[in-house]
């Protein structure tokens, strides 16, 4: 079955710090990639996602890359702030189901201290 | 738009209770889904519906039931509550069952069993 590993957390930096989370996922199909970040309290939100390979999602200064060669999607941003810190998760959703369903990894909780 | 909406926030059972936790969305999205978020595991899958009477089970479906008489509702009863079932569960949401659409997430539901 479809699976997704994250590095694991978690993550403390300093602000203005490069982030680099890695996701490396496992489906039979051609999934559809997602991160989503969840504040404290709140839900999950959607960060940015890629739908097939070599696709660049990004949003906020967050970007990911579609690489299905190495089957992973890590994420990355230039510079961190304090308002970055939350955890982040990684996702798929196989293009085989087609039923509004997604499969996630365990969660990377960022820390970023001023 | 209010988005999703969960109800409780919070909720305190005995062992043996039963409850129903309440989701609804107001952006006329068929596909709902219902997960767990526990400590270290990420989003579990509980059920899920791709429309009006139709649901189905999964990862985790065993002690709790869903149904879906409209688009909006789709609230998941615990039968009788077990301390295995504290969590955190959440509410999702997309248009389509299209692998490239996000999903939607409520606050959560946090639930603890004593």
């Amino acid at each position: 079955g479809d699976s997704v590993t994250q590095m694991e957390g978690p993550v403390t930096l300093s602000e203005e710090a490069f982030l680099t989370i890695n996701c490396t996922y496992t489906a039979t199909g051609y999934p559809s990639l997602f991160w989503y970040v969840q504040y404290p309290g709140e839900g999950l939100q959607l960060l940015l996602k890629a739908t097939k390979a070599d696709d660049k999602g990004s949003n906020k200064g967050f970007e990911a890359t579609y690489r299905k060669e190495t089957t992973s999607f890590h994420l990355e941003k230039g510079s961190v702030q304090v308002s970055d810190s939350a955890v982040y998760f990684c996702a798929l959703s196989d293009r085989d189901t087609n039923a509004g369903k997604s499969t996630f990894g365990d969660g990377t909780t960022l820390t970023v201290k001023p | 738009n209010a988005g999703v909406t969960q109800t409780p926030k919070f909720q305190v059972l005995k062992t043996g209770q039963s409850m129903t936790l309440q989701c609804a969305q107001d952006m006329n999205h068929e596909y709902m889904s219902w997960y767990r978020q526990d400590p270290g595991m990420g989003l579990r899958l509980i059920h899920y519906s791709v429309g009006a009477g139709i649901t189905d089970q999964g990862e985790v479906p065993n002690g709790y039931n869903v149904s879906r008489s409209t688009t909006e509702d789709f609230p998941l009863r615990l039968l009788s509550a077990a301390p295995s079932q504290t969590s955190v569960y959440f509410c999702a949401s997309s248009y389509t069952g299209a692998s490239n659409q996000p999903q939607h997430f409520g606050d959560g539901t946090r639930l603890s069993i004593l």
